[in-house]
């Protein structure tokens, strides 16, 4: 069974930062290319990056370019997102996501002061 | 960026009725491999999205087969046969076509 879990979301202040971590089980880590996606609370889905699976293929959301950082570590069958220079307009919840097929249960960042 | 919009933004059905959602691309989402990455998702209450429909009319495992894609190019719809309850909650359109990755704004089924 796929399983894709989230960790890292808390409240942090404006400016600061936050690492995400997503730990995928139940497939082939190293064959997908993955996904951040974001739901800001009573909105809708925002994708907000996307790296392949051997992480030659990056792309960012204009919102959020410079400012995060999507990764891997195959060896740990693990996702990150790097946030930096946190803004209140990046409070949301935020999913891992295989394709469209496969999403975490989501980790929530409030970024407020 | 591919502008995705989808309509109604709600609907209240009975159950046992049927209904159809529609979602407009900005841009034809027909990649250049010829496939159409074109998808419909459903967000129930307090959970995850859930993928129903990939490539514009493949159901997804376990979906049941009251639900239906039809669609080319820049137009596409959904279409739910006879609602069940569980059917309630947030229906999006998503596009993985093109970068970056776009979604309509949502659809609520409410029960009416």
């Amino acid at each position: 069974e796929v399983q894709l879990v989230e960790s890292g979301g808390g409240l942090v202040q404006p400016g600061r930062s936050l690492k995400l971590s997503c730990l995928a089980s139940g497939f082939t880590f190293s064959n997908y290319g993955m996904n951040w996606i974001r739901q800001a609370p009573g909105k809708g889905l925002e994708w907000v990056a996307s790296i392949s699976s051997s992480s030659s293929y990056i792309y960012y959301a204009d919102t959020v370019k410079g400012r995060f950082t999507i990764s891997r570590d195959n060896a740990k069958n693990t996702l990150y997102l790097q946030m930096t220079s946190l803004r209140s307009e990046d409070t949301a919840l935020y999913y891992c996501a295989r394709s469209t097929t496969y999403w975490g249960q989501g980790v929530m960042v409030t970024v407020s002061s | 960026d591919v502008v995705m919009t989808q309509t109604p933004p709600s609907l209240s059905v009975a159950i046992g009725q049927s209904v159809s959602i529609s979602c407009k691309s900005s841009q034809s989402l027909v990649y250049s491999d010829g496939k159409t990455y074109l998808h419909w998702l459903l967000q129930s209450p307090g959970r995850s999205p859930k993928r129903l429909i990939y490539q514009v009319s493949n159901l997804g495992s376990g979906v049941p087969d009251r639900f239906s894609g039809t669609g080319s190019q820049k137009d596409f719809t959904l279409k739910i046969s006879r609602v069940e309850a569980e059917d309630l909650g947030v229906y999006y359109c998503a596009q993985t076509t093109h970068f970056p990755n776009t979604f309509g704004a949502g659809t609520k089924l409410e029960l009416k």
